[in-house]
């Protein structure tokens, strides 16, 4: 089965600063790669993805790229806010079969004022 | 409003009881999901539904039972709790690939301590 694994575990930035989150999936067969965002006490929440057949995808602050021949995707989060403060989560999932979603461990993000 | 909704939110039980947590989602999904969430191993998968009647195990099914007898509602069984099943749970929704979005949307989280 897929086997997603995430750094780093734990994550603190300086207000302002850029955070970079990375995940390594082992399915070649993978082909969508979300991540969530889970603040405290809270779901978890689709924040962004990606799908295989694009190299990178942006959304205001942050940014997803994928590499799919080395097996790796990384989200960039850009002039990080106090509310950017949170769990986040990479998954990988194909979009057939079982269509199962599997999480990294997860990175604890904090942002200091 | 589409959602997630799980109850109870918390319990404590105590070993060997009986219990189920409930899942409902109005989004007329066919995928659902039990996830387990415990601290430096992220988002397990206990079990899946792929529609009604359909379920399978997923990575840490041991101890837990699932039902899919209509489409909204998936509830999680644990038969005979331990305090190793101590842990936040949720429970998440999908739509079939091919149908837009493939977003999981997760319920609010039950907190489930057995003593």
């Amino acid at each position: 089965g897929e086997n997603v694994e995430q750094h780093p575990s734990t994550l603190s930035v300086q207000e302002g600063d850029s955070a970079v989150i990375k995940c390594t999936y082992s399915d070649s067969a993978s082909n969508y790669f979300p991540w969530y965002k889970q603040e405290l006490g809270k779901r978890p929440q689709l924040i962004i993805d990606i799908r295989s057949n694009v190299g990178e995808k942006k959304d205001q602050r942050i940014a997803v790229t994928l590499n799919k021949t080395a097996k790796h995707f990384s989200l960039h989060i850009t002039e990080t806010q106090p509310e950017d403060s949170a769990v986040y989560f990479c998954a990988a999932s194909r979009l057939r079969n079982d269509y199962k979603l599997s999480f990294g461990a997860g990175t604890t993000v904090t942002v200091r004022a | 409003e589409a959602q997630v909704t799980q109850n109870p939110r918390y319990l404590i039980t105590v070993t060997g009881k009986k219990l189920t947590v409930t899942c409902s989602q109005n989004m007329n999904h066919e995928y659902m999901s039990w996830y387990r969430q415990d601290p430096g191993l992220g988002l397990r998968q206990i079990y899946y539904s792929m529609n009604v009647e359909v379920t399978d195990k997923g990575d840490v099914p041991e101890g837990y039972k699932v039902s899919r007898k209509e489409k909204r509602n998936f509830p999680l069984i644990l038969e005979s709790p331990s305090p190793n099943q101590t842990s936040l749970y949720f429970c998440a929704s999908r739509p079939e690939p091919g149908q837009g979005t493939t977003e999981a949307f997760f319920g609010q989280g039950t907190r489930l301590t057995v003593v």
